[in-house]
């Protein structure tokens, strides 16, 4: 039972052009999204976040839309650049007992061309 | 902030025999969690502590698992009668929660411990 779907396991995009990355969830009580980067043998590093309060989260390069009714988020790089390259993963939590888990998606692997 | 650090980065062991895991998290954080990553897939949540309260366990998590964090700092993850079926990317996690913030501390991620069970 996948919760989180990230349905592209591949992207390729040319430097300095828009990545959009995409993740659907199925879960209406999910209300924390996350984006994660993560490189070979490294562990995921946190991009951006967006709570279900807003529908958009902007930091610098990157933007996170998330679309509530359509249980569906993506994330917006502009302009791609090639240490963009990596997998990127798309992760959701839900307020249940004072606590929270990550649940992830499969990944996206970026890969980003001169 | 030295961020989060596990121990070992790569173990490999014969099936049967016992493993033990550390993860450091940053110094300030309450809660720390494990997750378990096996290849193509994202990671799985395994356990997680607030402070030095385990709070919930997942199934995944079997009877040859545990995990402690007896002071509320480091954690530990042993992995009992190791099996071909638990090589994996063993990642550790930590945030800092407090109630103003509800549930949207972001969880910050270790290096991990890579697992080979021969």
């Amino acid at each position: 039972d996948q919760q989180v779907k990230q349905n592209s396991p591949s992207l390729s995009v040319q430097e300095g052009r828009i990545s959009i990355l995409n993740c659907d969830y199925t879960n209406s009580m999910f209300d924390y999204f996350l984006w994660y980067k993560k490189y070979p043998a490294e562990g995921p590093t946190f991009l951006i976040s967006i709570s279900s309060i807003k529908d958009k989260n902007e930091d610098g390069r990157f933007t996170v839309f998330l679309n509530k009714s359509a249980k569906h988020l993506s994330l917006h790089i502009v302009p791609s650049q090639p240490g963009d390259s990596a997998v990127y993963f798309c992760a959701a939590s839900g307020f249940s007992g004072g606590y929270n888990k990550l649940i992830f998606g499969a990944g996206t692997r970026l890969a980003v061309h001169p | 902030d030295t961020g989060v650090s596990q121990n070992p980065r790569h173990k490999i062991t014969k099936r049967g025999q016992n493993v033990t895991f550390r993860c450091d998290p940053i110094s300030e954080h309450n809660r720390l969690y494990w997750y378990r990553q096996t290849l193509g897939q994202g990671p799985e949540f395994l356990t997680y502590f607030q402070n030095e309260a385990q709070l919930e366990k997942s199934r995944l998590l079997s009877d040859r698992f545990s995990a402690e964090r007896p002071k509320g700092s480091f954690s530990t993850l042993e992995i009992q009668r190791t099996e071909q079926g638990d090589s994996a990317m063993y990642l550790c996690a930590s945030s800092s929660y407090s109630a103003g913030t509800g549930n949207t501390d972001t969880q910050y991620f270790g290096p991990g411990t890579r697992l080979t069970v021969l």
